[in-house]
């Protein structure tokens, strides 16, 4: 059974930078793409990029390119995301979501992390 | 990219049928088989209910079903149970440069 765990909460100042972590565990890592999805208090999803391991080079939404980084360690079976010049704006639980099937970097998501909140605040 | 349109809220008695729209545009939806639709409780992760317009992953009720036409994709929650209150969010494909879209969310509240 594939298993995504994911770092804990994060309370960071404004224009600083948050780096959250997805440990995948129960299934292949390398071939399947990770995906990031936001979701702020009370709104809806939102996909901020994607990458498949071992490819390397991620793909992100128009939104968020320039301040967000999407990496992955295959030696760990960790995906990380982070974001840059953070602004309050960014308060949101942050979901990594893995892809349904091997080599297809979006489609649809099978696994879910169980969220990581980052709260943006002076 | 924009989000693809849901109604903000459904309703249905135990036991009746309750369905969802999700619209979207040639780009997305109607040009791709790539929808999807996920479950999510509060507090929790979303969940796969789902896939390739209609079909259902392994442990999710045959009472969960999809359908697309033209760029209009619907989900149906047939037997409407108290567990299936929940935000129902679609998603689709939406191509090489808009990547990835969701629905704006539907409120299903099990009268």
């Amino acid at each position: 059974q594939v298993q995504l765990v994911q770092s804990g909460a994060e309370v960071k100042k404004p224009g600083s930078s948050v780096k959250v972590s997805c440990k995948a565990s129960g299934g292949t890592f390398s071939s399947y793409a990770i995906s990031w999805v936001r979701q702020a208090p009370g709104q809806g999803l939102e996909w901020m990029g994607g990458i498949i391991p071992i490819f390397g080079t991620a793909n992100y939404a128009q939104k968020f390119q320039g301040r967000v980084t999407i990496t992955a360690d295959e030696s760990t079976s960790t995906a990380y995301m982070e974001l840059s010049s953070l602004r309050s704006e960014d308060t949101a639980v942050y979901y990594c979501a893995r892809a349904g099937e091997e080599w297809l970097l979006l489609g649809y998501f099978d696994y879910w992390g169980q969220g990581t909140l980052v709260t943006v605040s002076s | 990219q924009s989000a693809l349109t849901q109604p903000p809220s459904a309703s249905g008695s135990p036991g009746q049928s309750v369905t969802i729209s999700c619209t979207g545009t040639s780009s997305d939806v109607g040009g791709y088989n790539y929808v999807s639709w996920y479950q999510q409780h509060p507090g929790k992760a979303p969940k796969l209910m789902i896939y390739e317009v209609s079909k259902r992953p392994s442990g999710v009720p045959d009472r969960f079903s999809g359908s697309k036409s033209g760029n209009t994709a619907s989900l149906t929650v047939s037997g409407l149970q108290a567990e299936d209150e929940a935000d129902y969010y679609c998603s689709s494909y939406a191509g090489s440069n808009n990547r990835y879209v969701f629905g704006t969310g539907t409120k299903v509240t099990v009268l």
